[in-house]
């Protein structure tokens, strides 16, 4: 079993749609963080969070320490937000290396 | 503000022949850097990463290595390419620690070996 393991792997839905993305870790974190990946390759942090609840624009972010459990919502999805998108999780026993998830892969159809 | 460049974004490469990815990084300083690699419709796989200037850490075995001439500046090397070692690479940064600092990729580099 994956260390960090993300659903679902491919998301398909309808602009406008509320989309979630779930992330589940087995191990004891300092931060979790969410990635954009675009179809062209390059990766963009979208958040880092320890604790709570983030929000940037139509993107919030949320993390359940106690359940290890964390969520990237996206509110009024839009055909731009197709893209994959990558949980990774910090660890206390390491400072240079990050434990990543597979990627949900979203398509958002106009 | 801080940016991270890498280059080239893609090349193709003869089975055998020799690799250079250079990247840096501009805006701060004494930052981690790190190389990633992505093969085909798989995660990040972390190659090397750096703490300071000649000061490699390699996380997995292979025909590759890294440098670190400059405080800024990370090189990703080879001297004789393997099919295997095709796939997308990605040099990132982060302030120390990467447990609770943001990472910030470049723009990535395709590599076919052929």
């Amino acid at each position: 079993k994956n260390e960090v393991e993300q659903s679902p792997q491919n998301l398909t839905a309808q602009e406008g749609e509320f989309i979630t993305i779930n992330c589940s870790y087995s191990v004891g974190i300092s931060a979790l963080h969410w990635l954009q990946q675009h179809p062209g390759g390059g990766i963009v942090s979208l958040f880092m969070l320890s604790s709570g609840k983030k929000k940037h624009g139509r993107l919030i972010a949320t993390i359940n320490i106690q359940e290890k459990h964390s969520s990237l919502h996206i509110t009024a999805s839009h055909p731009r937000d197709s893209a994959v998108y990558i949980c990774a999780v910090g660890t206390m026993d390491s400072n240079y290396q990050l434990i990543w998830g597979a990627g949900t892969k979203l398509i958002i159809k106009p | 503000s801080q940016t991270i460049h890498q280059w080239p974004a893609t090349l193709v490469q003869p089975v055998g022949s020799p690799l250079s990815l250079e990247c840096t990084v501009e805006g701060t300083s004494n930052p981690n850097l790190y190389w990633y690699r992505q093969a085909a419709g798989r995660g990040l796989q972390l190659l090397f990463y750096s703490v300071g200037i000649g000061q490699i850490s390699s996380e997995v075995p292979q025909n590759l290595s890294a440098s670190r001439p400059q405080d800024r500046q990370f090189i990703l090397s080879s001297k004789k390419l393997l099919l295997s070692d095709s796939g997308f690479y990605l040099c990132a940064w982060s302030r120390r620690w990467i447990s609770g600092n943001t990472i910030y990729f470049g723009e990535g580099s395709w590599l076919t070996v052929v």
